[in-house]
């Protein structure tokens, strides 16, 4: 069965560094996301990626955060400056090529970024 | 107030006990609703969508009302399996499928 994956699993970095956290979505998904989820608290959405650009980011996604799709596998979400508060687990989730909000999102196993 | 809620519980069932976990949205834009189930650090995986006439799936029963702004799971049954954190999530008419959360609700189900 198809899966969406990510790496690293956990990623350890000091605050102010740059990270990159990579996804390879489901091979025929046209829609992707990022989510993340800080530890004790609900899943919240950062961004969502479509034809090759941003088609709607939350509040958190400043200016410290890009995503890219560099090469048509994979996604990467890049946090430029790390502070303490991005500490938290980052879903990506992929969807298929149907318009509309029923279909499923797949979500990856998740990166774990620690901020120290 | 948040935008979708759900009582954290966490709910202790013994085996075979029906447990229903409610959720209230407040946003009326929402169009597409769903139960996702949660286990301790993992992803969040899609248990079932919820539609307005209501759906069952083996031993989960989903309902919604909109006039009310109310999505219900009801599970049949409970087995040791079902222990986990249940998300109720929508996503607003848009077509970007942006998801919302809920908080989640702990289910322990007990021998």
């Amino acid at each position: 069965e198809p899966e969406v994956t990510q790496t690293p699993s956990h990623q350890v970095t000091q605050m102010g560094q740059e990270v990159i956290l990579r996804c390879v979505p489901i091979s025929n998904h046209l829609y992707f996301y990022w989510y993340r989820q800080i530890l004790g608290q609900k899943v919240e959405f950062l961004v969502s990626f479509y034809n090759n650009e941003i088609s709607e980011k939350s509040e958190i996604f400043d200016d410290q955060f890009s995503v890219e799709r560099p090469d048509g596998s994979n996604f990467t979400l890049k946090i430029r400056s790390t502070k303490l508060e991005d500490s938290a687990m980052y879903f990506c989730a992929s969807r298929g090529p149907l318009a509309g909000g029923y279909n499923e999102q797949f979500f990856g196993p998740g990166t774990r970024l620690t901020v120290l | 107030r948040k935008e979708v809620e759900q009582d954290p519980g966490p709910f202790n069932v013994p085996e075979g006990a029906t447990v229903a976990f409610n959720c209230t949205y407040s946003n009326s834009a929402s169009q597409s609703f769903f139960w996702y189930r949660q286990d301790c650090r993992k992803e969040p995986k899609l248990l079932m969508s919820v539609y307005s006439s209501g759906n069952e799936d083996g031993r989960f029963t989903a309902q919604l009302n909109r006039a009310s702004q109310y999505i219900s799971l009801l599970i049949r049954d409970s087995k040791l399996s079902d222990s986990a954190t249940y998300l109720c999530v929508v996503n607003r008419r848009s077509n970007t499928g942006k998801l919302i959360f809920g908080q989640g609700t702990t289910l322990q189900v007990k021998p």
